[in-house]
């Protein structure tokens, strides 16, 4: 069966560090892949997709970047965070047209 | 544009009372439809799913049906339990560009004993 894992759980960071949050998938090959961003008591904010290695379509303008250095793996990024870059961001993969399957979130608080 | 609105929360009932969540979405060509639940602190998972017009998703006692007359997903429970408090999210799939997704904003339902 399919898993998604995402890590860190948490993180709490200083405005102006940089930022790496890593998601992988387990199972499937080939799989769509998807970062959200949702803040407190807000719906989801796509923020980046992939349908393949190396393959990122951005969706809003923003201080972060994405890349998908292998088939199952997609890495947010930034250089330096900005107290608007707190919030829960959300991995999902997919396959096609069919189901998006969310991982468990990483929470991100910028100080 | 492609889209999916919700009903605003948050929402609260007391144990055993009917629930409806009213979903309606605008969509070029032919959209899968979902429900998805997101407890406190925890990512989505899926509630159900429905792939063409008047198909009926179900699960856990919640129902939607796929009404392509009213582009409308209304999520229905018949008597919700505490545990039933969360975040409940509309969401519409289309066949493009890596299978974009749209969700509403999410209502929020907490149940009282």
């Amino acid at each position: 069966s399919q898993t998604i894992h995402q890590w860190p759980a948490t993180l709490v960071q200083p405005v102006g560090s940089p930022l790496s949050l890593e998601c992988t998938v387990e199972g499937t090959s080939n799989p769509n892949l998807y970062w959200y961003r949702q803040a407190a008591g807000r719906g989801l904010q796509l923020l980046f997709y992939s349908v393949g290695i190396g393959q990122i379509s951005s969706e809003v303008p923003q201080n972060l970047s994405a890349s998908r250095p292998q088939d199952r793996q997609f890495i947010l990024s930034s250089k330096k965070l900005l107290l608007s870059d707190s919030g829960f961001y959300l991995c999902a993969w997919s396959l096609d047209t069919d189901t998006q399957y969310f991982g468990p979130g990483t929470r991100l608080t910028v100080l | 544009g492609d889209s999916v609105t919700q009903m605003e929360g948050p929402v609260t009932l007391s144990e055993e009372a009917f629930l409806t969540i009213n979903c309606t979405y605008t969509a070029t060509g032919y959209p899968s439809l979902f429900w998805y639940v997101q407890y406190p602190g925890e990512g989505l998972q899926l509630l159900l799913k429905a792939t063409k017009a008047d198909d009926k998703g179900s699960n856990k006692g919640f129902e939607a049906t796929y009404r392509k007359e009213t582009t409308s997903f209304h999520l229905e429970k018949g008597s919700v339990q505490v545990s039933d408090s969360a975040v409940y999210f509309c969401a519409l799939s289309l066949p493009k560009g890596g299978n974009q997704f749209y969700f509403g904003t999410g209502t929020s339902l907490t149940v009282i004993p």
